[in-house]
């Protein structure tokens, strides 16, 4: 099993749509929770990021995380095709060696 | 404009040819490390280094070397590359434990995709 599971997609939407992206994830000793964004033929881009369990809202792009549940979201309120890209969640546990541990990806399509 | 640069963006070889890929930052950030992306496991570790003259394995690290002689460049060699390491590769610094408390941001380089046949 996976440490961090993420489903792949793809998810389409229509534009201004509320999208809910998720990870679950089975190690408890992480603290720092982050989203990436990775759009095709880039490298990731640093989203959002939150320590510990709590919501972080930024624009229209809120994180939550549920460390009883090991559960993790990023919403994106009123999206918009340039929203379309990969979404990767990622985890560290331990700061020292600074891994960051990716789910898979999801692949988001906003449709105009 | 702050950025990591990696090169080559693509590179096809052949099975044992030795190739290195280079990684540079300008941002005199102390952590450096190489992952790769690979479909269905999203990114994983292969080194890392928190100084000059400082490195250490990540989770993937068999058939790859690296070196920091200097604080902006970390090369990534493949000394007998095979094809299983076939694969997007990706660099990424960040501010080191010097800078007081942790930092969460992690910039990335754009990728260097390697086929090897």
């Amino acid at each position: 099993q996976k440490e961090v599971e993420q489903d792949p997609g793809p998810l389409s939407v229509p534009e201004g749509a509320i999208v809910s992206l998720n990870c679950t994830y089975s190690n408890s000793a992480f603290q720092y929770f982050m989203w990436y964004r990775q759009y095709s033929r880039k490298g990731p881009e640093l989203l959002m990021y939150t320590y510990s369990s709590g919501n972080k809202e930024d624009g229209r792009f809120t994180a939550q995380v549920d460390k009883s549940s090991k559960y993790i979201s990023l919403f994106i309120r009123d999206s918009q095709p340039s929203d379309s890209a990969t979404y990767l969640c990622a985890m560290i546990g331990d700061t020292g060696r600074r891994a960051l541990t990716f789910g898979s990806g999801t692949r988001l399509q906003v449709q105009p | 404009e702050a950025q990591v640069t990696q090169n080559p963006r693509y590179l096809i070889t052949v099975t044992g040819k030795k190739l290195t890929v280079t990684c540079s930052q300008n941002m005199n950030h102390e952590y450096m490390s190489w992952y790769r992306q690979d479909p269905g496991l999203g990114l994983r570790q292969i080194y890392y280094s928190m100084n000059v003259e400082v490195t250490d394995k990540g989770d993937v690290p068999e058939g790859y070397k690296v070196s920091r002689k200097e604080k902006r460049n970390f090369p990534l060699i493949l000394e007998s590359p095979s094809p299983n390491q076939t694969s997007l590769y990706f660099c990424a610094s960040s501010f080191g434990p010097s800078y007081g408390r942790f930092q969460e941001t992690q910039y990335f380089g754009p990728g260097t995709r390697l086929l090897v046949l």
